[in-house]
């Protein structure tokens, strides 16, 4: 199975900061690589998918880069509404992989 | 708009056997390459991936879980259906089906349902 490592686990920052999160996959993965964000007690959403393209309806302050084993998504000016956790996933071999999350907190 | 909706028991017991339905709607099984998935998340954890299937009946299950679990789907009733056998406190969860959008060989579950949680105890 492919394992996908988030980083950091958690994070505090404050509104308008930019924000980056990384995801690693344990193999090359091309851009098979989903984000998503979960608010508390809510289902997850799909912000990204295919490494870096945007899901309709999805503020712009939202991107994500990479290829390969190595990923990122950023938030350019972190917003009160973006306090949740993030989901990494791969979806280029079976089984489907999620990272381990990385919560987005209030500094 | 694609909706689904999970329904199944709130609690089992060790050893039973777990059946959830996911109803959707604003899709339908006899069109082009459409799927379903489940996804599950113990209390204050990461989301797991357990199973898929396709409108072409392709099914695919979690390597770790797969001797357990069985999906299945009622193109009929718009009903996408997981057993889980054996079932454990550690399978203790909310349980997500979700909408799979795929490209080709790209997949992303584009829309979740709320979700149900189960508990498993005695």
């Amino acid at each position: 199975d492919i394992q996908m490592t988030q980083s950091p686990s958690s994070l505090s920052a404050s509104v308008g900061d930019r924000v980056t999160i990384t995801c690693q996959a344990s193999q090359d993965i091309s851009n098979y690589l989903n984000w998503y964000q979960q608010k508390p007690g809510r289902a997850p959403k799909l912000l990204i998918y295919d490494a870096f393209n945007v899901e309709v309806g999805v503020p712009s302050r939202f991107s994500g880069s990479g290829s390969g084993t190595d990923f990122t998504l950023t938030i350019s000016r972190l917003q009160a509404e973006d306090i949740a956790t993030y989901y990494c996933q791969q979806h280029d071999t079976l089984p489907l992989t999620f990272g381990g999350g990385t919560k987005v907190e209030f500094k | 708009q694609v909706t689904l909706k999970e329904s199944g028991p709130v609690l089992v017991k060790p050893t039973e056997t777990l059946t959830l339905t996911c109803t959707v709607s604003g899709f339908s099984f006899s069109n082009a390459r459409l799927g379903v998935g489940w996804i599950r998340q113990p209390p204050g954890k990461a989301l797991e991936w357990l199973a898929h299937i396709f409108s072409n009946d392709e099914k695919s299950y979690s390597t770790s879980l797969q001797a357990r679990l069985t999906i299945s789907k009622d193109t009929s009733k718009s009903q996408v259906v997981l057993t889980m056998t054996n079932m454990d406190p550690v399978d203790t969860a909310t349980y997500y089906c979700s909408h799979i959008r795929t490209t080709g060989r790209r997949s992303a579950f584009d829309t979740w349902g709320q979700g149900t949680m189960v508990t498993v105890s005695s």
